[in-house]
């Protein structure tokens, strides 16, 4: 079982609407949180990270939280534009160094 | 260029054939890493170098991935006896080493598009 888990697999919002983005993970002992957005056919490109103490981080429209507790992230992303169309990505690290990434939200934003 | 570079952007092979994928890092950045992404699937970690060590292969499928940082820079990842399961995208990160280790942020190349025949 993935130990980082995506929701939804996909969404489709009409443009200049908010979403977000889920990430539930059971990866212990946890060190840091990032999001990814993947555009078709690039490499992934960090959004945020986010260690323990953290529980907000905010980068232009998209906007992270964290709850250590719960195990669970969000990515929300304010007034989408077209150019958010892609994969986004939630990668949680452990101490031990081990990395492990989600399966990615595919988000398609309409005009 | 400033980023991470990877070559070729896309490959063709016959089944049974070898390749070479090249991954260039940014300068200075002391860890690499090569994943393998399947289609609408995330990346999924397979080996690391501190500088010219391989610190960590236990992603690599089988005997037939190879990968190598000679001189601490560039790397090949190199696929032997290729099998169509092998089709994905290969992408290559690297991150300036810290103190903080691994959870440094990964900068990333736009992969490699191999498919195997």
């Amino acid at each position: 079982k993935n130990q980082v888990e995506q929701s939804p697999q996909s969404l489709i919002i009409l443009e200049g609407k908010n979403c977000t983005l889920q990430c539930n993970y059971t990866v212990s002992p946890f060190s840091n949180l990032r999001w990814y957005k993947q555009d078709t056919g690039r490499g992934p490109v960090s959004l945020t990270i986010m260690t323990f103490s953290e529980n907000t981080k905010s980068n232009g429209r998209y906007t992270a939280t964290l709850d250590a507790d719960t195990k669970q992230s969000s990515l929300h992303i304010t007034a989408s534009q077209l150019s958010d169309s892609a994969s986004y990505i939630c990668v949680v690290s452990a101490y031990n160094n081990d990395m492990r990434f989600g399966a990615g939200t595919r988000l398609t934003v309409k005009p | 260029g400033a980023g991470v570079s990877q070559s070729p952007r896309y490959k063709v092979a016959k089944r049974g054939q070898d390749v070479a994928l090249r991954c260039d890092p940014i300068s200075g950045h002391v860890s690499l890493f090569w994943y393998q992404q399947a289609l609408g699937q995330g990346p999924e970690f397979l080996t690391y170098f501190q500088n010219e060590a391989q610190l960590d292969k236990s992603g690599l499928p089988s005997d037939r991935f190879f990968a190598e940082r000679p001189e601490g820079s560039v790397s090949t990842l190199k696929i032997q006896r290729t099998q169509q399961e092998d089709s994905a995208v290969y992408l290559c990160a690297s991150s300036f080493n810290g103190r903080g280790g691994r959870n440094q942020p990964q900068h990333f190349g736009d992969g490699t598009r191999l498919s195997i025949l």
